[in-house]
């Protein structure tokens, strides 16, 4: 157990819908990151975001949105679903801001089908 | 062309073999290189963490980089059945705030009895 969570563990919802994901980092760690792991791509990084501040944006499309509360937790936004936004969605959580040397912990994902 | 290349497998040895997991990589600006092992409905979980050309050494597991071939590979000795997972390298930039990691899409391993 890595000490990250994800809620919810599966959801399933219809194509132009909208869906949060939530995330709660490790205690103590300032750093959230969300990935999307999907057959064909694998997994990708999305967003990382820093004592509720965005620091790096990856491959995230503009129907996504993220953000990190005071209390560090964090929410992914998914709005008009796509077939293809079907995927496994990762959190994961850092102690610091980011840098190469800190290990990123992995939640357990939110396992997204969109039909 | 995919900044990562990792061959998907899946690859099947039987136990106690010597596994050999390998990913190049096109962005010579890649510095840190990193394994995670992922089980079946797991998150990914660190394995392995490097920064320099050659071999590192972690009990049954050693993690070997070659910069000027943009190459890394994961050994795995005396494989075990509870070694079968996938086996994703990872990738960053340098320090500061380069905090995203570019991975390869996973080498699926078995280990079989």
């Amino acid at each position: 157990d890595s000490g990250v969570t994800q809620t919810p563990k599966h959801l399933i919802t219809a194509t132009g819908q909208r869906v949060t994901l939530r995330c709660s980092p490790r205690s103590g760690d300032l750093s959230v990151y969300w990935y999307q792991q999907s057959l064909d791509q694998g997994l990708q990084f999305l967003i990382h975001y820093y004592n509720g501040e965005e620091r790096a944006k990856g491959n995230i499309l503009e129907r996504f949105s993220a953000q990190q509360f005071p209390d560090l937790h964090s929410e992914l936004n998914l709005s008009s679903l796509e077939l293809g936004d079907s995927a496994l969605y990762f959190c994961a959580s850092s102690v610091g801001g980011g840098t190469a040397q800190e290990t990123q912990y992995f939640g357990p994902g939110t396992r997204l089908l969109v039909l | 062309q995919k900044e990562v290349e990792q061959d998907p497998g899946p690859l099947s040895v039987p136990e106690g073999a010597i596994v050999s997991l390998n990913c190049t990589y096109s962005n010579s600006a890649f510095q840190y290189f990193m394994w995670y092992r992922q089980y079946s409905r797991k998150g990914p979980e660190l394995l392995m963490y490097t920064y320099s050309s050659g071999n590192k050494e972690d009990g049954r597991f050693t993690a070997q980089v070659d910069k000027s071939s943009k190459y890394i590979s994961l050994f795995i000795r005396d494989s075990q059945p509870s070694d079968s997972a996938t086996y994703l390298c990872a990738m960053m930039l340098g320090t500061g705030t380069a905090s995203k990691l570019t991975f390869g899409t996973g080498t699926r391993l078995q280990v079989t009895l």
